[in-house]
């Protein structure tokens, strides 16, 4: 357990409104993580942080805008959900003594 | 063509058994490689962690990675039915790479 919660873990929502999911670290680490994931696809980068305010795209950012205003809290939000959007979100940070990146539970989200 | 390959299977082996699991990649430039587990419903728990090429071993585990090929593995010794899950094989650090997993099934 590398000290990672989502919020929230399942959500539901209609076409057109706003998401935001939030994941919560509690070691201090520097750089976190959005992935999708969706079968037949394995785990897709959407956006990555390397500090408080420093972010960058992934393979997948399009529709997904994050923010990093606090160390421990990283926010994805999807302005607009669409369908195509329903999938299962995980969050990671890199540990270790490497680069090793450590998962969240994550967030299983459909949008009708 | 995607950047990390991996045979999603599904792979069911008897216990006991030595499991395979492989993954090809395009990119010549990696030098990171990762192998997570995954339950269902969980999320990727980090198993092995190599870097460059050679092999790596923890316990029942063995990562090998041929970066002349582009091609790594996961070895996995006397397989247990806890070892049912699926397999993703990961490349890369800030920007990585995910195979799309193989379901591993040992059956007792």
């Amino acid at each position: 357990d590398a000290g990672i919660t989502q919020s929230p873990r399942h959500k539901v929502t209609e076409t057109g409104t706003p998401v935001t999911l939030r994941c919560h670290q509690t070691e201090n680490h520097r750089y976190m993580y959005w992935y999708r994931q969706d079968p037949g696809h394995g785990l897709r980068l959407i956006h990555y942080s390397y500090g408080v305010k420093d972010t960058d795209k992934g393979e997948v950012s399009d529709g997904y805008s994050v923010s990093r205003s606090k160390t421990e809290d990283f926010l994805l939000t999807l302005e607009s959900a669409t369908s195509s959007q329903t999938s299962v979100y995980f969050c990671a940070i890199r540990g270790g003594q490497g680069n090793e990146q450590f998962f969240g539970p994550g967030t299983r989200l459909t949008v009708l | 063509q995607k950047e990390v390959e991996q045979d999603p299977g599904p792979l069911s082996v008897p216990e006991g058994a030595i499991v395979s699991l492989n993954c090809t990649y395009s990119n010549s430039a990696f030098q990171y490689f990762m192998w997570y587990r995954q339950y269902s419903r969980k999320g990727p728990e980090l198993l092995m962690y190599t870097y460059s090429s050679g092999n790596k071993e923890d316990g029942r585990f063995t990562a090998q990675v041929d970066k002349s090929s582009k091609y790594i593995s996961l070895f996995i010794r006397d397989s247990q039915p806890s070892d049912s899950a699926t397999y993703l094989c990961a490349i890369g650090v800030d920007d990585m790479r995910f195979g799309a997993g193989t379901r591993l099934t040992v059956k007792p």
